[in-house]
C-alpha cells in the first residue's frame, strides 16, 4: 500500500526558506504514470496547489508561487522535496504531499500524505 | 479567492441525498476532467471521484460525480453522519497552467 510522509520544521521565521521532504513507501517514485506534488491548506481555507515533479526532475509550478518555489527529487531515496523562499505569515498552512496519476487526457491526486503544519512566525 | 466556486456549506438529514456544485470556466472544467476529494475533520483529503464520474476502488456507489459544461457536481445518497466532511473539487486550468481547486464545501448531516 502506497504511503507518503511529510517531514520538516514546523516553525519557520519570516523571510527564511521553508524546506519539506516527502518520503514514498510501498511503491516506486519512478513510475511512468505519476507526478508527485505539493498542496497546501491555510487554516480554515481551501486547497492551493504548489508544484508537481516527475521522477526525471521535470517540474511545473503554480505561477503565483513560481518565483519562490523549487522542487527536487531523489529517486535513490524514493523522496521528493519542496523549498519555498522568503516566507511570510501568509505561507502558514498544512502542507500535503501527494501522488498525481496522469493519463493522456486527465490527472488526479490519488494518494495523500497526512500533512504537516508549518507556521511562519518570529 | 478560488478559481473554482463551491457553496460554503450544505446540509441534509441522514438517509437523504445532497448535491455539491463546482463552477468554473472553459479554461478549466469546460475542457478538463473534474476530481472530488473528501476531507474528514483533522485529516488529509481523500480521492472520491476522478475523471468526472469514476470512483476509485473502495469508494461506495453512494458517491457519484457528473459534469455539464463548465460545472461539476458531486452527489451523495443515503447520507450518514460519517459523511460529515469538507468536499473539494479540482481540475487543471489550461490558461493558468495550474492545478486549481474550489474553496471547499462543508457538509453537515443533521
Amino acid at each position: 500500500q502506497l504511503q507518503l510522509l511529510e517531514s520538516g520544521p514546523g516553525l519557520v521565521k519570516p523571510s527564511e526558506t521553508l524546506s519539506l521532504s516527502c518520503t514514498v513507501s510501498g511503491g516506486s517514485i519512478s513510475g511512468s504514470a505519476y507526478y508527485w506534488g505539493w498542496i497546501r491548506q491555510p487554516p480554515g481555507k481551501g486547497l492551493e496547489w504548489i508544484a508537481n515533479i516527475y521522477y526525471t526532475g521535470s517540474t511545473y509550478y503554480n505561477p503565483s508561487l513560481k518565483s519562490r518555489v523549487t522542487m527536487s527529487v531523489d529517486t535513490s531515496k524514493n523522496q521528493f522535496s519542496l523549498r519555498l523562499s522568503s516566507v511570510t505569515a501568509a505561507d502558514t498552512a498544512v502542507y500535503y504531499c501527494a501522488r498525481r496519476t496522469t493519463t493522456v487526457v486527465s490527472s488526479w491526486f490519488d494518494t495523500w500524505g497526512q500533512g504537516t503544519l508549518v507556521t511562519v512566525s518570529s | 479567492q478560488s478559481v473554482l466556486t463551491q457553496p460554503p456549506s450544505v446540509s441534509a438529514a441522514p438517509g437523504q441525498k445532497v448535491t455539491i456544485s463546482c463552477s468554473g470556466s472553459s479554461s478549466n472544467i469546460g475542457n478538463n476532467y473534474v476530481s472530488w476529494y473528501q476531507q474528514l475533520p483533522g485529516t488529509a483529503p481523500k480521492l472520491l471521484i476522478y475523471d468526472n464520474n469514476k470512483r476509485p476502488s473502495g469508494i461506495p456507489d453512494r458517491f457519484s460525480g457528473s459534469k455539464s459544461g463548465t460545472s461539476g457536481t458531486l452527489g451523495i445518497t443515503g447520507l450518514q453522519t460519517g459523511d460529515e466532511a469538507d468536499y473539494h473539487c479540482g481540475t487543471w486550468d489550461s490558461s493558468l497552467s495550474a492545478e486549481v481547486f474550489g474553496g471547499g464545501t462543508k457538509l453537515t448531516v443533521l
